[in-house]
């Protein structure tokens, strides 16, 4: 039983394009949340994240919102570039980012085609 | 070290050995988390230490996994007579405190015959 659904195994985009990456949950309860980008043989490495009190956060290229009322996020990545191919995973957690483990979706393949 | 590191990298066995996988969390983290990738999913939670102590073991798949974390830093995770379905990369984190991001190492890569 998934509580957090990334349901594009993969996407492909061009070069200098937006990438849109979907995420979906089903834990009300759940109330920060975060992305993770993670290259071949290497552990995932934090990208941004957003707590439930808002709708948007940006950092730079990178861009995550908050649909709460439909338990949706999606980051969205604006110019791509070649080195954002890699595997993004949307995390999410209770309790204000703390205490246990976060769940983790299955992950989207981003394809950053020249 | 300047991130989390794991050993070994990769480790092959065969069914019904035991295996120790070891993580070497960020110098100063007192919290540290095992999850495990199995082959087209995502992260599972296995576990989660604050300090030397495992307030959170409710992601542990049986009895057969158990884990430890001594003088808050170095942990091992264990899993006796190994099945194949135990095969998967499994992943250590770290973070400064409860709540805040969490490093993760690249991960113990096990394959069990």
């Amino acid at each position: 039983d998934q509580q957090v659904k990334q349901n594009s195994p993969s996407l492909s985009v061009q070069e200098g394009r937006i990438s849109i990456l979907n995420c979906d949950y089903t834990n009300s309860m759940f109330d920060y949340f975060l992305w993770y980008k993670k290259y071949p043989a290497e552990g995932p490495t934090f990208l941004i994240s957003i707590s439930s009190i808002k709708d948007k956060n940006e950092d730079g290229r990178f861009t995550v919102f908050l649909n709460k009322s439909a338990k949706h996020l999606s980051l969205h990545i604006v110019p791509s570039q070649p080195g954002d191919s890699a595997v993004y995973f949307c995390a999410a957690s209770e309790a204000g980012g703390g205490a246990d483990g976060l769940t983790f979706g299955k992950g989207t393949h981003l394809i950053i085609q020249p | 070290g300047a991130g989390v590191s794991q050993s070994p990298s990769n480790k092959v066995t065969e069914k019904g050995k035991d295996v120790e996988l070891r993580c070497d969390p960020i110098s100063g983290h007192t919290a540290l988390y095992w999850y495990r990738q199995s082959l087209g999913q995502g992260l599972e939670f296995l576990i989660y230490f604050q300090g030397n102590s495992a307030p959170d073991k409710s992601g542990l798949p049986s009895d057969r996994f158990s884990a430890e974390r001594t003088g808050g830093s170095v942990s091992t995770l264990t899993i006796q007579r190994t099945q194949q379905e135990d095969s998967a990369v499994y992943l250590c984190a770290s973070s400064l405190a409860r709540g805040s991001e969490q490093f993760f190492g690249p991960g113990t890569r096990l394959t069990v015959l």
